[in-house]
């Protein structure tokens, strides 16, 4: 069965720090990946999501993952935290054309 | 402004009553989804359709029911039977499911309590 691991349920980071966000999937087949990000009392919005093609993908406020097939990784980076970055982080993958599975989050913390 | 809206934004529950949470969309998309968010489980998915008048169970359906009468709308009823309702609850939709990469457009959700 497919399944997505996020490592580190909270993240902090200085103002102007890498963000590095760690996901995880597990499937025998190649996946669709997602990033998704959820501000607080609020809805998932897209950030970024890998179908085929090039391994670097390029999402909004100048996140990207890396699909890296030989890891199963696609790992959401950003060089430089903002403070309006706080928020929590979904990775979620779909494979074939079934449901999409969400991994359980991470809330990632900005620190002036 | 194309979206989906969903209400009431908090809803409280009294033991054994049923509550109905609404989602509309007009977005023309087939596709919607009920997701439940608990505090570190991520999201899991209660019910889908991807047809009118059509849909399917999730990986957590029980105690939950589902109806879709309309492209538009895709309401979820809490029944008596969830034992443990209390949750923020996320409705969905999506273009059909084809290619896989769909991307999801969520509502802004709405924060269930038990009284």
């Amino acid at each position: 069965a497919q399944s997505v691991t996020q490592l580190g349920s909270h993240v902090s980071v200085s103002e102007g720090a890498l963000v590095l966000l760690r996901c995880n999937y597990s499937s025998s087949v190649p996946p669709y990946l997602f990033w998704y990000v959820q501000y607080p009392n609020q809805g998932l919005q897209l950030l970024l999501k890998y179908t085929t093609g090039a391994t670097l993908v390029k999402g909004i406020n100048g996140f990207e993952a890396e699909f890296k097939k030989s890891e199963t990784s696609f790992h959401l980076t950003k060089p430089s935290a903002h403070m309006s970055d706080a928020a929590e982080y979904f990775c979620a993958v779909r494979i074939n054309t079934d449901k999409l599975i969400f991994g359980t989050g991470t809330r990632l913390q900005v620190f002036p | 402004d194309g979206g989906i809206t969903q209400s009431p934004k908090y809803l409280f529950r009294k033991e054994g009553q049923n509550v109905t949470l609404s989602c509309e969309q007009n977005l023309n998309h087939d596709a919607m989804y009920w997701y439940r968010q608990d505090p570190g489980q991520g999201l899991r998915l209660i019910y889908y359709s991807q047809i009118v008048n059509d849909f399917q169970k999730g990986d957590i359906a029980e105690g939950y029911s589902v109806s879709r009468e309309k492209k538009e709308s895709f309401p979820l009823t809490v029944t008596s039977a969830q034992k443990n309702p209390t949750a923020f609850y996320l409705c969905a939709s999506s273009t059909i499911v084809g290619s896989g990469g769909e991307k999801l457009f969520f509502g802004s959700g709405t924060q269930l309590s038990v009284l």
